[in-house]
């Protein structure tokens, strides 16, 4: 199975602040890897898939980059809304798997 | 509006069996792969399951397989999940989705 290492684990930061949470597969994914927010109580909401590409509706102070082993998810100043949770998923081999989850909180 | 509706959630003995549903509208239910993650009590996100458009295909996490069964009915654009064997870990709350989309979630709980 692909492991998806996420880093950190948990995030304090302020609005305004430029954050970024790291993914990094066990063997290369090529591109196939989303990233998903989470809030308390919530289903999960795709904000980036094939790691780069901004999903439809998705404010563009999200970002993705990366390709083959090592991946980030960008923001690029916090605001309010964006305190949650993140997780990637890797959707290149079975079983898919997401990282660990990063929680991000105020500061 | 795409809408995704989980239901059949529970309070389950652990050896005993639970049929989730997912009632999807809003897109054409057969074009897409359909997945099942879930979401242990305070803890992250499990991929579960999925199922090819004409289920023909279907793909599992190890601890769920031989226990759990995914299918899908085009006709009546539903998304299921046969749980047999349950077990303490399986509680959880089990999302049905695809890509960008996700239901609210069924909690299901397994405990004597």
């Amino acid at each position: 199975d692909i492991q998806m290492t996420q880093s950190p684990s948990s995030l304090s930061a302020s609005v305004g602040d430029r954050v970024t949470i790291t993914c990094r597969a066990s063997q290369g994914i090529r591109n196939d890897l989303g990233w998903y927010q989470q809030k308390p109580g919530k289903a999960p909401k795709r904000l980036i898939y094939a790691a780069s590409s901004l999903q439809t509706g998705v404010p563009s102070r999200f970002s993705g980059s990366g390709s083959g082993t090592e991946f980030t998810l960008t923001i690029s100043s916090l605001q309010p809304e964006d305190f949650a949770t993140y997780y990637c998923l890797q959707h290149n081999s079975y079983p898919y798997t997401f990282g660990q989850g990063t929680k991000l909180e105020i500061k | 509006e795409v809408q995704l509706v989980e239901s059949g959630g529970g309070l389950v003995q652990p050896g005993g069996s639970l049929r989730l549903s997912c009632a999807a509208s809003g897109f054409t239910f057969s074009n897409f792969w359909m997945t099942w993650v879930r979401q242990a009590p305070g803890k992250g996100l499990e991929w579960v399951a999925n199922v090819k458009q004409d289920g023909s295909e279907k793909h599992y996490v190890d601890s769920v397989k031989g226990r759990f069964t995914i299918s899908r009915d085009n006709a009546k654009n539903s998304l299921y999940l046969q749980m047999n064997s349950l077990r303490a870990e399986d509680t959880a709350m089990y999302y049905c989705g695809r890509g960008e989309f996700w239901g609210q979630g069924t909690l299901v709980t397994v405990s004597s």
